[in-house]
């Protein structure tokens, strides 16, 4: 049972262009969903992180938008460079849970064009 | 520098080996995680301590894995008579203790390949 699910499985996008991933949720007691970035060789790294009391968060060049309702949340890259090439993964946790574990989507490769 | 870190970062065995990875914590860092990842797919959870306590084991970690932590520092995860499937990615990360985010720190992971 894959309880994130993550979209698209790859995305090109030239530099300057907007990147958007998206991923759904079916636990409805996960309550913390951050994003991941992944560069080849290293392990994830969070980009930035959201609750559900939130329909959006913005640092830099990233936003995150949650939809609570629909159990879907996107992260969108404004401006992208080439240097933002990665995997991202998004996840979610129940803080509710004894563990706090997270939950990844299966990722999406980005691969930002000169 | 103080992130996590693991050891060694790759590993090839043959089939039937025994296995041993550590990860040193970020200090002070009471929570430490395990997860497998394999090609094209993110991180599954493995394991959690909370300082030197096991607190979960996901249903992925047979019998073959253990993991321990003695004295809620660094921790090694042990994979027995190792199987061509083991070979993945093994993450570990930590976390501080209290509330809040909790955000998770991941070391740089041990590739194992297993021939």
């Amino acid at each position: 049972q894959q309880q994130v699910k993550q979209s698209p499985q790859s995305l090109i996008v030239q530099k300057g262009g907007i990147s958007i991933i998206n991923c759904a949720y079916e636990n409805t007691a996960f309550d913390y969903f951050p994003w991941y970035q992944q560069f080849p060789g290293k392990g994830p790294a969070l980009l930035i992180a959201i609750r559900p009391d939130v329909s959006e968060k913005k640092e830099g060049r990233f936003t995150i938008s949650f939809n609570k309702s629909a159990k879907q949340f996107s992260l969108h890259i404004m401006d992208s460079q080439p240097g933002d090439s990665a995997t991202y993964f998004c996840a979610a946790r129940n803080s509710g849970g004894s563990n706090y574990k997270l939950t990844f989507g299966k990722g999406t490769l980005l691969t930002v064009n000169p | 520098d103080t992130g996590v870190s693991q050891d060694p970062r790759h590993k090839i065995t043959k089939r039937g080996q025994n296995v041993t990875f550590r990860c040193d914590p970020i200090s002070e860092h009471n929570r430490l995680y395990w997860y497998r990842q394999t090609l094209g797919q993110g991180p599954e959870f493995l394991t959690y301590f909370q300082n030197e306590a096991q607190l979960e084991k996901s249903r992925l970690l047979s019998n073959r894995f253990s993991a321990e932590r003695p004295k809620g520092s660094f921790s090694t995860l042990e994979i027995q008579r190792t199987e061509q499937g083991d070979s993945a990615m093994y993450l570990c990360a930590s976390s501080p203790r209290g509330g809040g985010s909790n955000e998770q720190f991941f070391g740089p992971g041990t590739r194992l390949t297993v021939l």
